[in-house]
């Protein structure tokens, strides 16, 4: 089956600092990726939609500059999150579409910002 | 906007006590109703899709139906590596974008 692998699955950093996350779809070409982020106890909630070659798409609330999305290959899609301050500490949650099945999700990066 | 609410928020069974979750849903134009498992600190995993009232789908001990309001995720003589978190999405319209439960967590004793 399709797999998306996402890396780190774990990352502490200070706040100030940026930190990036990986998310490479590893048996199949993925067009469009999508960015979640998950809080203890709460649904998923999608940042933003990622499409091979063109600006990402951001949902209402999400600050494009601070969340910067990058999807150079029809495998790999990478979220930067800047200036990461405490309230960014969260669960964040890639998934990638393979045509027309199921999304398909990594294992998520549990990101600190202390 | 697309709305999700699953319930009960937990649900503590004894092995082979079987049992079922709720997903209720509003959204414009159903294009697939989802069901995952989310183990702590994974990601989801993929369990089933269904697209129609009616529909019916089975995996092992689940077996997940539809109708125009609600889906439930019935589970038939649980066993405690079922425990997870179980989440119901919805996708409406032409895009791809999933709209969540906040999840069941389900925990079965041995």
């Amino acid at each position: 089956g399709a797999v998306v692998s996402q890396h780190p699955s774990r990352v502490i950093c200070k706040s100030g600092t940026s930190v990036k996350i990986e998310c490479r779809s590893l048996d199949f070409q993925a067009t469009t990726m999508f960015w979640y982020r998950q809080f203890p106890k709460q649904s998923l909630m999608l940042m933003a939609t990622s499409n091979e070659g063109s600006k990402a798409t951001y949902e209402q609330g999400v600050e494009k500059d601070k969340f910067l999305i990058n999807h150079a290959s029809l495998t790999l899609s990478t979220l930067t999150v800047t200036s990461a301050h405490p309230e960014d500490s969260s669960f964040y949650i890639c998934s990638a579409r393979d045509g027309d099945s199921p999304l398909h999700f990594g294992n998520g990066t549990r990101l600190t910002v202390t | 906007e697309d709305q999700v609410t699953q319930s009960p928020e937990a649900l503590r069974l004894q092995e082979g006590e079987s049992s079922s979750l709720n997903c209720s849903y509003t959204v414009s134009g159903l294009r697939g109703l989802f069901w995952y498992r989310q183990d702590p600190g994974k990601g989801p995993e993929f369990l089933f899709t269904l697209y129609s009232a009616g529909e019916e789908k089975e995996k092992e001990r689940l077996k997940a139906t539809l109708t125009k309001k609600e889906s439930f995720l019935h589970i038939t003589a649980p066993k405690p590596e079922d425990s997870a978190t179980y989440l119901c999405a919805v996708r409406g319209g032409s895009n791809y974008k999933l709209t969540f439960g906040k999840g069941t967590l389900l925990t079965v004793n041995p």
